[in-house]
């Protein structure tokens, strides 16, 4: 168990509308991070919280958007869903932000979205 | 940022050492190499990292090159568990996020 938090584990919607994931990091990690899976694609880093702040951006579309609450945990809000956004979502966290880069991430088991 | 360079697939026989190798000729100085797995749709699991010098704990022994361009991470008795895709990564100084490559994917047979 990496301590990291996920849900919901499956979640199956339709093209159009609008759907949140969230995280919950492990106890004392400031950093939160979100990946999504695609079968075709492996796995593509989207965007970086530290301490509530944006850090780095990925491959997130603008229809993706996440943030990172006071208590630290995050949420990955994606909308106007289309059938392409079915994939793996993962979120992972680590201590540390620009530094040190010694910290290793460590994963939640993802959320599976279904867009039909 | 530094890329890797990772054969797409090995085979291993169980009990044998599984030694998976990565190329990292851009690494900078201050960059960490990182070794994941993943196993079927699981969440990515930690195996290992270093900076120059080679490191071992429980799971696995990582070697780096003297002039750090190739690191092999090493499985000293695989199981049929270990079957799984290895990411070699490194890890990117200035913003710290961690970007995956296509890995290697390790069958381990009987």
């Amino acid at each position: 168990d990496s301590g990291v938090t996920q849900t919901p584990k499956h979640l199956i919607t339709a093209t159009g509308q609008r759907v949140t994931l969230r995280c919950s990091p492990r106890s004392g990690d400031l950093s939160v991070y979100w990946y999504q899976q695609s079968l075709d694609q492996g796995l593509q880093f989207l965007i970086q919280y530290y301490n509530g702040e944006e850090r780095a951006k990925g491959n997130i579309l603008e229809r993706f958007s996440a943030q990172q609450f006071p208590d630290l945990h995050s949420e990955l809000n994606l909308s106007s869903l289309e059938l392409g956004d079915s994939a793996l979502y993962f979120c992972a966290s680590s201590v540390g932000s620009t530094a040190p880069t010694n910290s290793p991430l460590h994963f939640g088991n993802g959320t599976r979205l279904t867009v039909t | 940022d530094a890329k890797t360079t990772q054969p797409p697939s090995m085979d291993c026989a169980e009990g044998r050492a599984a030694n998976l190798p990565c190329n990292h000729s851009t690494i900078s100085g201050n960059e960490y190499v990182y070794w994941y797995r993943q196993i079927h749709s699981q969440g990515p699991q930690y195996i290992i990292h270093g900076l120059k010098n080679n490191e071992t704990n429980e799971m696995a022994s990582l070697i780096i090159t003297e002039d750090r361009k190739s690191s092999t991470l090493i499985l000293p008795h695989a199981t049929l568990r270990d079957t799984a895709v290895y990411y070699c990564i490194v890890r990117v100084a200035v913003n710290n996020d961690m970007r995956f490559g296509a890995g290697t994917r390790l069958t381990v047979k009987p």
